[in-house]
């Protein structure tokens, strides 16, 4: 079974840049396809892209000018970079293995990320 | 955008007896060329990340108990607990992957009575 695990600062300031990875055992990064959901407190959760194992990335529209996802076959790793935050971006962050068509079949644990001076 | 609406945003129910939740989305997910309605279903307990119950409206993941269901096409959906086990107490969410912006519904939590 592929196990996730993110990692990164869980403080950020605002107007900086929020960078997590998110690091697969169990499985070859290369050959799966990946996403970031997050969850702001209290509220759902929302999907914020992915990369698929050919290469190609898509990005939530809400995001997309701020977001970008990608890989590290060295390490194993995936990673978010989220630039230009605000409070709003404060939430948990998941990572997530995308199976199939779009289904987020195994999660990493989740990193929370705080957006505050 | 596709929108998922859940209904109802809460409910609780005895142990032992169905739980009924309802998604519905503003357009529908149903493929034509596969058949398939293209919608997922989980259930997420606080301080665990969200786990994965049934994708393709109805297709159960491996391991998943059988007393979790999901039905519907187009764009009307139910995720059914036949039996509530104390264990099922989460919010439960759909999620559509129809479109190329992936979306999920609000949330209905599941309590016990």
């Amino acid at each position: 079974q592929v196990q996730l695990q993110e990692s990164g600062p869980g403080l950020v300031k605002p107007s900086e840049t929020l960078s997590l990875t998110c690091t697969v055992s169990g499985g070859t990064i290369s050959g799966l396809d990946w996403s970031w959901i997050r969850q702001p407190p209290g509220k759902g959760l929302e999907w914020i892209g992915y990369i698929l194992k050919s290469g190609t990335t898509n990005y939530n529209p809400s995001l997309k000018s701020r977001v970008t996802i990608s890989v590290d076959t060295s390490k194993n790793q995936f990673s978010l970079k989220l630039r230009s935050v605000t409070a709003a971006d404060t939430a948990m962050y998941y990572c997530a293995q995308s199976g199939g068509f779009g289904w987020f079949e195994n999660w990493g644990q989740g990193t929370l990320v705080t957006v505050s001076s | 955008d596709i929108v998922m609406t859940q209904s109802p945003d809460s409910l609780a129910v005895s142990l032992g007896e169905r739980a009924t939740i309802n998604c519905k989305s503003s357009q529908s997910v149903l493929y034509n060329s596969n058949n398939k309605n293209f919608l997922a279903w989980y259930q997420h307990k606080p301080g665990q990340p969200p786990k994965l119950l049934i994708y393709w409206a109805s297709t159960r993941e491996s391991g998943v108990p059988d007393r979790f269901s999901g039905s519907g096409s187009g764009t009307d959906f139910t995720l059914t607990i036949s039996s509530l086990q104390a264990e099922d107490v989460a919010v439960y969410y759909c999620q559509q992957y129809y479109s190329t912006l992936w979306t999920f519904g609000q949330g209905t939590k599941v309590e016990i009575k």
